[in-house]
Parts: structure tokens; sequence; C-alpha cells
């Protein structure tokens, strides 16, 4: 089973700061990475797919990047309503799909 | 707009059985791969199954492979999942959703619907 680590498990940030987040993989995925956002309540929404694919709808602030086995997620300017938790999964062994642990951007 | 609308979700004996269902509107449903997807309360995502857009080929995890089923109804836009044999483990918010891709499968998941919640307790 490929691991994915998502550091930090935590991210406190003020609304118009940048975030990073990252996505580190047990062996090599290529770029068959994607990354969710999820909100209490509501339906977990794809934001990058093939490791910088932004998907239809989703604003250009969001942006990923990598290969190989590390991955970034960049909110290059936090809005209210980016705090959230984010996860990435990997396809790589499909159907073995694996998801990270979760990284949770809060409010300062 | 896609919308997918989980339902079936409840509290339920280990050993036993329980089915959920996904309806989906918005889009041609018979045209897309569907999955399930589940979060356990505190934990993270853990993929559960998919199956291709005409039902044929179907795949589980590792982790309900012999106890879970999944199917479709294309003519009625639903997914289904037969959960059987439940253990305590498989308590979660049960997701469905859609492949990015139409035809063969992507396993990247680019609409959800916002789960049903599955209780196995004594």
């Amino acid at each position: 089973e490929i691991v994915l680590t998502q550091s930090p498990a935590t991210l406190s940030l003020s609304p118009g700061e940048r975030a990073t987040l990252s996505c580190k993989a047990s062996q090599s995925v290529s770029n068959q990475l994607a990354w969710y956002q999820l909100k209490l309540g509501q339906a977990p929404r794809l934001l990058i797919y093939d490791a910088s694919n932004r998907a239809t709808g989703i604003p250009a602030r969001f942006s990923g990047s990598g290969s190989g086995t590390d991955f970034t997620l960049t909110i290059s300017s936090l809005e209210p309503e980016d705090f959230a938790l984010y996860y990435c999964q990997q396809r790589s062994n499909w159907p073995r799909i694996t998801f990270g642990g979760g990284t949770k951007v809060e409010i300062k | 707009q896609v919308q997918l609308v989980e339902s079936g979700g409840g509290v339920v004996q280990p050993g036993g059985s329980l089915r959920l269902s996904c309806a989906a509107s918005g889009f041609t449903f018979s045209r897309y791969g569907m999955h399930w997807v589940r979060q356990a309360p505190g934990k993270g995502l853990e993929w559960v199954s998919v199956i291709s857009s005409d039902g044929r080929d179907k795949k589980h995890s590792d982790s309900v492979k012999g106890r879970f089923t999944i199917s479709r109804d294309n003519s009625e836009n639903t997914l289904y999942l037969q959960m059987n044999s439940l253990r305590a483990e498989d308590t979660a918010l049960y997701y469905c959703a859609r492949d990015l891709h139409q035809a063969a499968a992507a396993y990247y998941f680019d609409y959800w619907g916002q789960g049903t919640l599955v209780t196995v307790s004594s």
C-alpha cells in the first residue's frame, strides 16, 4: 500500500496569507495525485488532479505541484471560505487508492 | 447542476446488513464510473468500491471484499452499495462520488454527495 503523509497536521494562518501544504508518498506515484477540500456538512470538492491540473471551477489561487514522491498544494492568498480540511489522494496503483491523513487550515 | 444524494444509512448491529443508495441527477449517469468512499469518525478518507459506467466491471477494497457489493441501475440513475456482515470498523460517513472521466475510470472523484452515516453498534 502506498502511504501518503501530509504535513503539517494543522496550519494556522490569516486571510490573505499564503498556504503551503505538503503530501509525501512512500513510493513514487508519478503525477497521479489529487487534492480535495472538505468542509463539515458539505460535499467534498476536487481541487487538483494529476498533481497540477485545476478541476473545473476551481479558482486560480489554488495550485498544485510536484511529482514522484513530493507534492505541494499552494493557496496563494487565503479567502475566508478556504479554511477547511485538505486531503491528497493517489491513484498510481489503482484500485488500491489511498488518501493522506489530511491538513486542517484554520484561522489564526 | 450535478447532484448526488445518498440515503439508506442508519444504525445496525454487528453482522447485520444495509443497502445504501445514491440518486444522481444533472448529468448522463450511464456515461460515468461511480465510486463509494467512506470516512470513519475522526479518521481520513478511505476508498471503498468502483463500478464501471455499464455496471460490468466492479472492484472493492480489500477491507470490504466479499462483504460489500456495488451495483447500479442506469435506468433509474441510481448507485447502490449492499453491505453485509457489517463490523464496528465499518462505522463511517459513506459518500458516493462520480469519476472524473467518462467511460474509463480515472479514480479521481470530481463530484461527491454529502454522505450518509452508517453506525454499526450493538
